[in-house]
């Protein structure tokens, strides 16, 4: 079974630039979750998505949103980038119902604003 | 809310030895689950070990263990005959059951083996 995916790898952006990062879930995985992580930091909830619907939402600017398509697949969007938003952002997927608390992640796009 | 605290920015181990990682929590839930996941230099973050909070049991997984101090909120994970491997950054993790699947990490571990 194919793991999560994440395109691209690499970003270069400069500000006030937007941005789309893309994942595709572990098949039959329906929840995505969006994470960024930053130096010193850890990583930091972005929003969740279930069934095309956003289910949970983290504490990052209207700037930061997110969409699900049927097939579960899920894009992350940046407008108006500033230089705090470079970062590694990762995607995880995960199942629902039982085992649904285990999350898997994708490589993450490493995201530089210039 | 519920934060998360690692406070061992950096450790080092023997190849072989044992070393132990600490984590410190604060929720005022009671259902919630606890993870230790690693990060090698790939990027890619990968289960370590997980324990559900209503478990007194702590959970292994082969030279990996936790000990879950309930009370104290503390969550620490023990690698036992450390690998080289085993290098990477480690992140303790909090999950809520209440409102599912938004996690909070501590800020890292980064763990290396020495030869």
């Amino acid at each position: 079974k194919a793991g999560v995916t994440q395109t691209p790898r690499y970003l270069i952006k400069t500000r006030g630039q937007q941005v789309t990062l893309s994942c595709s879930p572990i098949s039959g995985h329906r929840s995505v979750s969006w994470y960024q992580q930053t130096p010193g930091q850890g990583l930091q909830f972005l929003f969740e998505y279930f069934s095309e619907t956003q289910r949970n939402k983290g504490n990052f600017p209207g700037r930061f949103s997110g969409r699900q398509f049927s097939n579960s697949r899920s894009e992350m969007n940046v407008s108006t980038l500033e230089l705090g938003d470079s970062a590694l952002y990762l995607c995880a997927s995960s199942l629902e119902g039982p085992g649904g608390e285990k999350l898997f992640f994708g490589s993450g796009t490493q995201l530089s604003v210039l | 809310a519920q934060t998360v605290t690692q406070s061992q920015p950096e450790m080092s181990v023997q190849e072989a030895e044992t070393v132990t990682l600490s984590c410190t929590y604060d929720t005022s839930e009671s259902n919630y689950y606890l993870f230790w996941y690693k990060q090698p230099p790939s990027r890619q973050m990968i289960l370590v070990i997980r324990q559900e909070a209503y478990k007194q049991q702590n959970a292994t997984e082969n030279r990996f263990s936790v000990n879950f101090q309930k009370a104290a909120k503390s969550f620490s994970l023990k690698i036992s005959d450390s690998q080289l491997g085993d290098t990477a950054m480690y992140f303790c993790a909090f999950m809520n059951l209440r409102t599912g699947n938004q996690f909070y990490f501590g800020t890292g571990t980064s763990l290396t083996v020495i030869p």
